[in-house]
Parts: structure tokens; C-alpha cells; sequence
């Protein structure tokens, strides 16, 4: 069974602090991993496909980085505008559908 | 384009009760999901169909779950009777097959069930 978990849970950080969020993953053959940003009262808006070992994507502060058993969000030097929910989800070849983790709510503290 | 819509925002209703929740996708995406998202267990796949035909409904919670689409532009999810562990957003999705699973999501429905 595919299996997605992100840590930490929750994280608060104060403006300007970099910090990274983790996201751990089992699956029978990626296909792709996905990254979301959930606003309060939202659905999840879409940010980056990765689908190889050692592939980056950048977008303004946030930087994701795969490796074959978990994948990183960097964030640098946050603004409050950063604060949301992150989502990450995997799908597995035969264009099945996605599998989400839970999430990391994130505050930035101006 | 005015992407996923979703109706109604919130639904409140008493246990027993049927709650029908409607999608409308964006034009010309020809796959359709229903997710449920919860506190304890994250985003849930319910549901989802291609080209209007359901294709995985392995994650309807029991038989008072029911979801159609009668055409390329609207889906339903029926839950007959209601109950209050089904208290949940209940979120529809869309995407166009080779769109690399960026899903596009609606707002969501905050159902609560009394």
C-alpha cells in the first residue's frame, strides 16, 4: 500500500527563519511526487511535479528536492503570506491516483 | 475559466438526513474526483471518474456513499441517511488526462452532520 508521511505536524517560524519541510514515502513504483499549498477554507493549489532522484524545483521561496525515499520543501527566508498547509502526495506508475500525507501546517511570524 | 465549483460552501443537517453535493468541473477535463479531508485522516480519494464513468470507488466509506456524473459537466455525491462521522470537507477535483496529476481542486463542502 502506497504510503505518504510528512513531519512536523505543525511548525511556527518567525519571518525571515529558513527551514525545510520533510515528506516520507513508500510506493510500488513513482511515478511522480506532488507538492500543495492549502489555504484556511480552501482546496489544495498545486506547486511542483518531481519524478527523478536529484531533481529541484524552484518557486520564489520554495525550493523541492527528491530523493528515492522522501522529499524536502525549503522554505527561505519566509513571509507570513507562506503561512498554509502543505501537502505532499505520490502517485504510482499506471497513472493511478494520488495518495496525499496529512500535511504540515505552517505559521511565519511577522 | 472559472475553475471547480462546488455546492453548496456549507451543509449542515441533522443525522439521517440525505445531503447531496454537487461538482462542476472545468470544461474539458475528463477526470473527476472526490475527495473527503479530516483532521485525523488527511485527503481521502472516494471516488473518481473518467470521461463520466466511475472508474475506482474502493474508497466509498459503505454502501450509504453514491456519487454519479451524468455528463462531462457535473457529479454528485449522495450520502443517504447521514451520519455524524461523516462530518468532513468534502472536496471535488479535475484534471485532463496527461495533465501530470496537477489537480485542480474547488472549495470544498464543510459538512456537518448533528
Amino acid at each position: 500500500e502506497d504510503q505518504v508521511t510528512q513531519s512536523p505536524e505543525a511548525l511556527r517560524l518567525q519571518e525571515g527563519e529558513s527551514s525545510s519541510l520533510n515528506c516520507s514515502y513508500t510506493v510500488s513504483g513513482l511515478r511522480g511526487l506532488f507538492w500543495y499549498r492549502q489555504d484556511p477554507g480552501k482546496g489544495p493549489e498545486f506547486l511542483f511535479t518531481l519524478y527523478s532522484a536529484g531533481e529541484e524545483k524552484e518557486k520564489e521561496r520554495l525550493k523541492a528536492t527528491l530523493t528515492k525515499k522522501e522529499s524536502f520543501l525549503h522554505i527561505t527566508a519566509p513571509k507570513p503570506e507562506d503561512s498554509a498547509t502543505y501537502l505532499c502526495a505520490v502517485q504510482a506508475r499506471g497513472n493511478t491516483p494520488l495518495v496525499f500525507g496529512k500535511g504540515t501546517r505552517l505559521s511565519v511570524i511577522a | 475559466d472559472a475553475g471547480v465549483i462546488q455546492s453548496p460552501r456549507h451543509e449542515v443537517t441533522e443525522m439521517g438526513q440525505e445531503v447531496t453535493l454537487r461538482c462542476k468541473p472545468i470544461s474539458g477535463h475528463d477526470y473527476l474526483f472526490w475527495y473527503r479531508q479530516t483532521m485525523m485522516r488527511g485527503l481521502e480519494l472516494l471516488i473518481y471518474f473518467n470521461n463520466n464513468v466511475p472508474i475506482d470507488d474502493s474508497g466509498m466509506p459503505e454502501d450509504r456513499f453514491s456519487a454519479k456524473m451524468p455528463n462531462a459537466s457535473f457529479s454528485t455525491l449522495k450520502i443517504q441517511p447521514s451520519e455524524p462521522r461523516d462530518s468532513a470537507v468534502y472536496f471535488c477535483a479535475s484534471t485532463i488526462q496527461g495533465g501530470g496529476e496537477k489537480l485542480f481542486f474547488g472549495s470544498g463542502t464543510q459538512l456537518s452532520v448533528l
